[in-house]
């Protein structure tokens, strides 16, 4: 079956450093990757997609790799701040249409 | 800006009751989807449409079923509500622009006693 993991569930790092936060997929790759934000008591909010032709998609301070060869996507927040703390969702598509998958999140915290 | 709406925040229901949460878009999309969230199980897929009329079960369809006569509107229904089910619900739409990724209400936290 299609899975996607977020092996991290919570990640702390001082202010100012690179969050660095791990998606792996099993099964067959698929056509492209999703990054959502999710703050306490709110829905999550879609941020990055990459595709896997793309090895690496940048916005802003965000930035995504796509390594079909590992299996696995990474998500890069530079010159972290406080107010980046939130839990960060990967999720991948199904075999079929627009359904997706959502990997269980990684919590991020940015401490002063 | 564009909306995912959902008509409760919050909501207490007792056992055996029917429940109904509501969802509206305003971005004309043709993908419309219903999730539950619970801590360490992440993300569910109950129900979704693509199309008016239209309903497909997600992973755990059980207990709930959908309505989705509009396509701006879609509705899940909890046709006698258990205490499992007590969870965050949440909505979402996307277009069949994959790119656009998904646009999710704020939830309704259910709790059914």
């Amino acid at each position: 079956s299609q899975k996607i993991e977020q092996n991290s569930e919570a990640l702390n790092i001082q202010e100012g450093k690179t969050a660095t936060l791990t998606c792996n997929y099993t099964n067959y790759s698929p056509a492209y990757l999703q990054w959502y934000r999710q703050d306490p008591g709110r829905g999550p909010v879609f941020l990055l997609l990459i595709r896997e032709n793309e090895k690496e998609k940048r916005k802003e301070r965000l930035k995504v790799t796509f390594d079909t060869t590992l299996k696995q996507s990474l998500f890069h927040i530079t010159a972290s701040q406080p107010a980046d703390s939130a839990t960060y969702l990967c999720a991948r598509r199904y075999s079929s249409a627009s359904k997706i998958i959502f990997g269980s999140g990684t919590r991020l915290s940015i401490r002063p | 800006d564009v909306k995912v709406t959902q008509s409760s925040r919050y909501l207490v229901k007792r056992t055996g009751e029917k429940v109904f949460l509501e969802c509206v878009q305003d971005m004309d999309h043709e993908n419309m989807f219903w999730y539950r969230q619970d801590p360490g199980l992440g993300l569910r897929l109950i129900y979704f449409s693509y199309d008016v009329k239209m309903k497909e079960k997600g992973d755990i369809p059980e207990g709930y079923s959908v309505s989705r006569e509009k396509k701006e509107r879609f509705s899940l229904i909890l046709e006698s509500a258990s205490t499992n089910q007590t969870s965050m619900y949440l909505c979402a739409s996307n277009s069949d622009r994959e790119i656009d990724g998904y646009t999710f209400g704020s939830g309704t936290r259910l709790t059914v006693v």
